[in-house]
C-alpha cells in the first residue's frame, strides 16, 4: 500500500518564526489533505490540495503530485498553531491514509 | 465550530455495558466515516458509509457495530468492549467517497473520548 512519511516528527518554534512541514508519499494519489489536531483533539481540515498551491491566511500548502510530495508552510507562527499536523492521501482503494504527523510546539 | 456533531464528548463504560456513540452532519454529505485514534497516533479507519450503505469495514471486531439510519446520522454501537478499546472515536463526513473523481475534503467531529474500565 501507499506509504506516507512526514518530517520532521517534532518541531519547536519561537512565536513569530516560520516553518515548513513535509509530506512524502510512495505512489500516485487521487488527493491529499492537511489537517491540524489541536491539544484538545479537534481535527481541522486545513487544505484539500491534490496539486498546486493554496493559501489561507498565514498557512499555505503546495503539492507536487508528479514528485510525490507536499509542503505545508506556516508563517509568523502563534501559540495557537501548536498541535499535530497530519497529511493524508487517498489511495485508489478509497481509503485515506494518514502520515504519522508532525508535532509542533510554538513557545511564547 | 465543527459542522459534524458528536455525542457524548466523554464516555466511561464497563466491559459488560452497551452504549452508543452518535454523529450528525447537516452539510448534505453522502459519505460518513468512523475513525479510532490512540494517543500520539494518526486516526485509523474503522467504517465507511456511502449513501447510507456500509462501503468499507476495516476488519473491525463485532463488538463495534455501525449504523446509518439516514444520510445525516451515523451511530456506533458498543458492546462488551475491552480496556484496549479506550481511545478517541472520531466521526467524519465528506461530500463523496474519496476515490470518486478527485474526492472531497474530509470534515471531522470533535470526537468522543471513550474509557473502558
Amino acid at each position: 500500500g501507499i506509504q506516507v512519511e512526514q518530517s520532521p516528527p517534532d518541531l519547536i518554534l519561537q512565536e513569530g518564526a516560520n516553518s515548513t512541514l513535509r509530506c512524502n508519499f510512495s505512489d500516485s494519489v487521487n488527493n491529499l489533505q492537511w489537517f491540524h489536531q489541536n491539544p484538545w483533539g479537534q481535527l481541522i481540515n486545513l487544505f484539500y490540495i491534490p496539486s498546486g498551491t493554496k493559501q489561507n491566511g498565514r498557512l499555505s500548502a503546495t503539492t507536487v503530485a508528479t514528485e510525490r510530495y507536499s509542503l505545508l508552510y506556516i508563517s509568523s507562527s502563534q501559540t495557537t498553531d501548536s498541535g499535530v499536523y497530519f497529511c493524508a492521501v487517498c489511495s485508489n482503494t478509497g481509503k485515506l491514509i494518514f502520515g504519522q504527523g508532525t508535532t509542533l510546539q510554538v513557545k511564547p | 465550530d465543527t459542522e459534524v456533531t458528536q455525542t457524548p464528548k466523554h464516555l466511561v463504560m464497563g466491559m459488560t455495558n452497551k452504549k452508543s456513540l452518535k454523529c450528525e452532519q447537516h452539510m448534505g454529505h453522502r459519505a460518513m466515516y468512523w475513525y479510532k485514534q490512540k494517543a500520539k497516533k494518526p486516526p485509523e479507519l474503522m467504517f465507511v458509509y456511502s449513501y447510507e450503505k456500509l462501503s468499507i469495514n476495516e476488519s473491525v471486531p463485532s463488538r463495534f457495530s455501525p449504523e446509518c439510519p439516514n444520510s445525516s446520522l451515523l451511530n456506533l454501537h458498543l458492546h462488551a468492549l475491552q480496556p484496549e478499546d479506550s481511545a478517541l472515536y472520531l466521526c467524519a463526513s465528506s461530500q463523496e467517497l474519496n476515490w470518486q473523481s478527485l474526492g472531497s475534503p474530509l470534515h471531522f467531529g470533535n470526537g468522543t473520548r471513550l474509557t473502558v474500565t
